[in-house]
């Protein structure tokens, strides 16, 4: 069985760039959620879709926006890149929204100039 | 508790020793309590799931306990092994937002 599959796994950005990150799914898993990792920080949760909307939402600013596809398949936003931004982004998914064991991708290290 | 607390923040022991770390969580709306392993230049695993007060579950050289009443959750290694070295994070997952907070986690580190 496939594992959670992130791409790009490293990204250079510029501030003020926009930035999509994606994240595909272990075969039958619809629930997608995404986590933010600065040094120093716990997993930040971003959000999470399932079924192609979004559930859950943390406390990030509008920039970031994300999308989940009928193949579970999301994608992850941030507009208007700011150096804070850079980070290790985390996908996690599992089968439905109840608390089963998540299942982490190998993430994606965005470092904004 | 309002947020997911570890402690220790890191630890260093020697090969054969054991070990222990705390994960505090908000006991209200408790649902679930999660541990995961993040090795270094790898994705978080879980290693445990655990939902019932007094639950303890075991993998091998490790344990884990859960009180939700007074909302702690202990991880025991016995005899740990240098490739037990990794971050250990536990995540509280509350009825009452549906999503896992999780905790800055506990940096094992075991010397040969």
């Amino acid at each position: 069985k496939a594992g959670v599959t992130q791409t790009p796994r490293y990204l250079i950005k510029t501030r003020g760039q926009q930035v999509t990150l994606s994240c595909s799914p272990i075969s039958g898993h619809r629930s997608v959620s995404w986590y933010q990792q600065t040094p120093g920080q716990g997993l930040q949760f971003l959000f999470e879709y399932f079924s192609e909307t979004q559930r859950n939402k943390g406390n990030f600013p509008g920039r970031f926006s994300g999308r989940q596809f009928s193949n579970s398949r999301s994608e992850m936003n941030v507009s208007t890149l700011e150096l804070g931004d850079s980070a290790l982004y985390l996908c996690a998914t599992r089968p439905g929204q109840d608390a089963y064991e998540q299942y982490f991708g190998p993430g994606t290290r965005l470092t904004v100039t | 508790i309002l947020n997911v607390e570890q402690s220790p923040q890191s630890l260093h022991v020697q090969e054969g020793d054991s070990t222990n770390f705390t994960c505090s969580f908000p006991s209200s709306n408790f649902y679930a309590l999660h541990w995961y392993r993040w090795e270094t230049a790898k994705s978080p695993e879980a290693l445990f799931v655990m939902t019932l007060n007094g639950d303890e579950k075991k993998k091998g050289r490790i344990s884990a306990t859960l009180n939700t009443k007074e909302g702690y959750s202990y991880l025991y290694i016995k005899g740990s092994q240098p490739e037990d070295s990794a971050t250990y994070l536990c995540a509280s997952f509350s009825s009452g937002t549906y999503k896992y907070i999780f905790g800055t986690g506990t940096r094992l580190k075991v010397l040969a």
